[in-house]
């Protein structure tokens, strides 16, 4: 298994607050994601980045930040938590090599519930 | 629409049923992935394809790019099989990124 892990596994926060999830590898893969799974829609794309402090939007970006300092750590800041963000979110790094059809290797994810 | 739709949303098998999921797209892509999400959560990446058919073990992938479709097989289906199998394109336009369909949730009884 690629190694992924995310932190904190669970986590139930109030509307308004500050949190911070934290995907870490140790397979030196340049590219890393963020999404969201919610009933209804599949994974949705976040932000994602393909190398330390290059970063670009997904489809449902509003309301989050990310920032990679360091290849093997990729956060996910929500400024303000609010119930619709309410989901699992799952981390997934790819190796970046040129051509198509990479293989994406995903965390456990985290199940984020904002009250 | 969907850029991305799976067929069927739920399905139900007895043991040892051979199963299919099917994967329609409507964009250009550069490859077609299938995901296993087991019950605990955790995703696993099945197979990757931009053409023709993989397998492995009881587990057939085809793809036809020329009809924008792909199918998943499971021969000899097992309870173990249980778990949602997700549909993902890369497409043309998007680099590494993917698109995912909302993906069949597969029940196999005993």
């Amino acid at each position: 298994d690629a190694g992924i892990t995310q932190s904190p596994r669970h986590k139930v926060t109030e509307t308004g607050t500050p949190v911070t999830l934290r995907c870490h590898q140790t397979e030196n893969h340049r590219y890393m994601y963020w999404y969201r799974q919610d009933p209804g829609h599949g994974l949705r794309l976040i932000h994602y980045s393909y190398g330390v402090k290059d970063t670009d939007k997904g489809e449902v970006s509003d309301g989050y930040s990310v920032s990679r300092s360091k290849t093997e750590d990729f956060l996910l800041t929500l400024e303000s938590a609010t119930s619709s963000q309410t989901s699992v979110y799952f981390c997934a790094i790819s190796p970046g090599r040129k051509g198509a059809g990479e293989t994406q290797y995903f965390g456990p994810g985290t199940r984020l519930l904002v009250l | 629409k969907n850029e991305v739709e799976q067929s069927p949303q739920n399905l139900t098998a007895q043991e040892g049923e051979f199963i299919t999921i099917n994967c329609s797209y409507s964009v250009g892509i550069s490859a077609l992935h299938w995901l296993q999400q087991h019950p605990g959560g955790g995703i696993v990446s099945l197979f990757m394809l931009s053409s023709g058919k993989k397998k492995h073990g009881r587990l057939i992938a085809t793809i036809n790019i020329q009809e924008k479709h792909s199918s998943l097989h499971i021969t000899a289906s097992h309870p173990r099989d249980s778990a949602v199998y997700i549909c993902a394109v890369r497409k043309e336009t998007s680099g590494s990124r993917l698109t995912f369909g909302e993906g069949t949730q597969l029940t196999v009884n005993p």
